[in-house]
């Protein structure tokens, strides 16, 4: 199976300031198509995981574009350009290349 | 609306068994690939099972495989985890997932079922 690496647990954030989530898979998630199969996901507190960024680089619908997602092959980041209060939550990782899918370990994004 | 209703959770012994299912509305079930992912007490999303459109092809994560099944009813839009030989270790919230093909990112998420293993 596919091991999916978030180096950091946990992340603490001045609102207005920016943040970075780094990803990284044990093989790459490119494939011939060009696609990166890449999504991050985030759980907000007492809520359902949901969507924020697919393909690598592509904002789910309804996303903020203070939301951005890059990287490409085995090293992925997703970035918060000015954290807002609502943002805290635990973000994950997860390769949609092979099944069963993985979900990196998550990094908990809270507010200073 | 597009929603998926997980229902079944509950306490169960070690060894027990229990079934989850997993009401899916506002969108083509049948054509659908399905996921089961799991969130225990105090670790990260783990990825348990999935299930091809048709029902023919499955998936297991490892800690699971032998112990539970996963199914669909594609005329009655539900979806199915059979848990069987349960251990603590299965403590979570189980989610039911779509899968969005061709994409194969998981755009919608249940709200969750708990289930507790414990004597």
């Amino acid at each position: 199976d596919i091991v999916m690496t978030q180096s950091a647990l946990s992340l603490s954030v001045t609102p207005g300031e920016p943040a970075s989530i780094s990803c990284r898979s044990s093989q790459s998630l490119l494939r011939s198509n060009g696609h990166n199969y890449l999504d991050w996901y985030v759980q907000k507190p007492g809520k359902s995981p949901q969507l924020l960024i697919y393909l690598g680089s592509n904002r789910a619908s309804g996303v903020p574009d203070r939301f951005s997602g890059s990287g490409s092959g085995t090293d992925f980041t997703l970035k918060i350009s000015r954290v807002e209060a609502e943002d805290v939550g635990v973000y994950y990782c997860m390769q949609g290349l092979e099944t069963p899918r993985t979900f990196g370990g998550g990094t908990k994004v809270e507010i200073k | 609306e597009v929603q998926l209703v997980e229902s079944g959770g509950g306490l169960v012994q070690p060894g027990g068994s229990l079934r989850l299912s997993c009401s899916a509305s506002g969108f083509t079930f049948s054509i659908s690939i399905m996921h089961w992912v799991r969130l225990a007490p105090g670790k990260g999303l783990e990825y348990v099972s999935a299930i091809g459109s048709n029902g023919r092809v499955t998936r297991y994560a490892d800690s699971v495989k032998g112990r539970f099944t996963i199914s669909r009813d594609i005329s009655n839009n539900m979806l199915y985890l059979q848990m069987s030989s349960l251990t603590s270790e299965d403590t979570a919230v189980y989610y039911c997932v779509k899968d969005r093909y061709p994409d194969r990112d998981f755009d919608i998420w249940g709200q969750g079922t708990v289930v507790t293993v414990s004597s």
